[in-house]
Formats: C-alpha cells, structure tokens, sequence
C-alpha cells in the first residue's frame, strides 16, 4: 500500500511569510509524529498526535509553530512568520498504534523548508 | 531527559567488509527500546532493527545484527558483507512511553560510505 506522503517536497519561501507543510499518514494509522531535521540540531521531535489529539506540544520550538490533525488522517504543520533558523527538513511519521514492541514509526520522504 | 550519542560522525568500509557503528545513550528508564534508522539520499527514514531493553538477546536482521550491553547502555550495529546500497546516514534512536508518545530520542548520526 501507499507510504507516508508529505507536501510539498521543496519550500522556499521569505522570511515572515506563513507555510504550510501538509503530512498524509499511512491509512488507518492513529499515531503520527512531526520531526525537524537540521544541521545544527539533528533530528527533534517536534509534536505527536493520537487521533486528532495532540497531547504534548512541549516539543514545538516557539509559539509561531502550530499543528493540527483532522478526522485521524491528514496533519498539518503551520509556521507562521518564518526565520531563517527554521529551515530544516520537516519529516512526518505515522504507526499503526502505540505499541513500541511492534508498531513501527514509518517516515515520510520530508519537506525540505528554506527561508530566504 | 535521554541523550544518544554516535561518536564516529563518518565511517567507510569495503564492500563484502564488516562495519560496526557505535552508539551510547543515557537514561534512568528500565523499560525502553532501542532502534536503528537508516537515512539514504532520498531522506526517507527506514527501519533497520529495533531492540526491547527487557531482552537479553540481541536482535538480528538478516546481514544486520545489534550488540547490546544494558548496564554499559550501549547499542551497536553490526553490518555484515557490506553493499554499496548500504552507504546511508545511520541513526541510533532511544524510545519510551511518555506525553509525547513514542517519539523517537535520535542521535546526530553516523555517515557509512561503502566503496566498491
């Protein structure tokens, strides 16, 4: 069946311009997870949904920074205002549950986000 | 907080040749997991082999196999007969039920060239 899928693969955009980075998770997966991945920082866990609720959003790097996950499927990471200090690539994950012993974090191919 | 490090920042190996990448990690937790993720060009994140802490066998996967040692809290991958296709970016991962889920703890990761 199909992958995690992530849209779109390329950002450029201005700084203090908004975007939005739209995630499409494996069908019937209830968990998906938000990662950034920069050269400085490595890989950070950003936020995590179970269904539509996220529960934790300590991991989200500034109050310019919003998610959102509608009817257990599609996500969307909002920033708002752009820096240059966030361009990363922003990788989507989603898994079937939230067993760790068997259910595998499947990654998306990422959006690469640069801000001018 | 759990901390994962990877101390060699770029390895290269023959291919057929045996390569082990290290990695440590620090955590006060006795029930978590362990994995190693493999990052090719392309960006996509792919499982390579996963490790419950509560196990004393170490895992394997086909040319793939872990060293773990609980008490040393070390996790190293062992890769057997080297391909080229195996020249990736390697990342050790630390996992635990928190808020945030399952969310993956990454190292900064491993560069594995494999030369012909």
């Amino acid at each position: 069946g199909a992958g995690v899928s992530q849209s779109p693969s390329n950002k450029v955009t201005e700084k203090g311009k908004d975007v939005e980075l739209r995630c499409d998770p494996i069908s019937g997966h209830t968990a998906l997870y938000w990662y950034r991945q920069s050269l400085g920082q490595g890989l950070e866990f950003l936020i995590y949904f179970q269904g539509n609720s996220a529960p934790d959003k300590s991991g989200l790097p500034s109050d310019r920074f919003s998610a959102e996950r509608t009817g257990g499927s599609v996500s969307t990471l909002t920033i708002q205002r752009t820096q240059q200090e966030d361009s990363a690539v922003y990788l989507c994950a989603s898994s079937q549950g939230a067993r760790p012993s068997t259910d595998t974090q499947y990654f998306g191919p990422g959006t690469r986000l640069t801000v001018l | 907080a759990q901390t994962v490090t990877q101390s060699q920042p770029e390895m290269s190996v023959q291919e057929a040749e045996t390569v082990t990448l290290s990695c440590t990690y620090d955590t006060s937790e006795n029930n978590y997991y362990l994995f190693w993720y493999k990052q090719p060009p392309s960006r996509q994140m792919i499982l390579v082999i996963r490790q419950e802490a509560y196990k004393q066998q170490n895992a394997t996967e086909n040319r793939f196999s872990v060293n773990f040692q609980k008490a040393a809290k070390s996790f190293s991958l062992k890769i057997s007969d080297s391909q080229l296709g195996d020249t990736a970016m390697y990342f050790c991962a630390f996992m635990k039920r928190g808020n945030s889920g399952y969310a993956l703890n990454f190292g900064k990761g491993t560069s594995l060239l494999v030369t012909p």
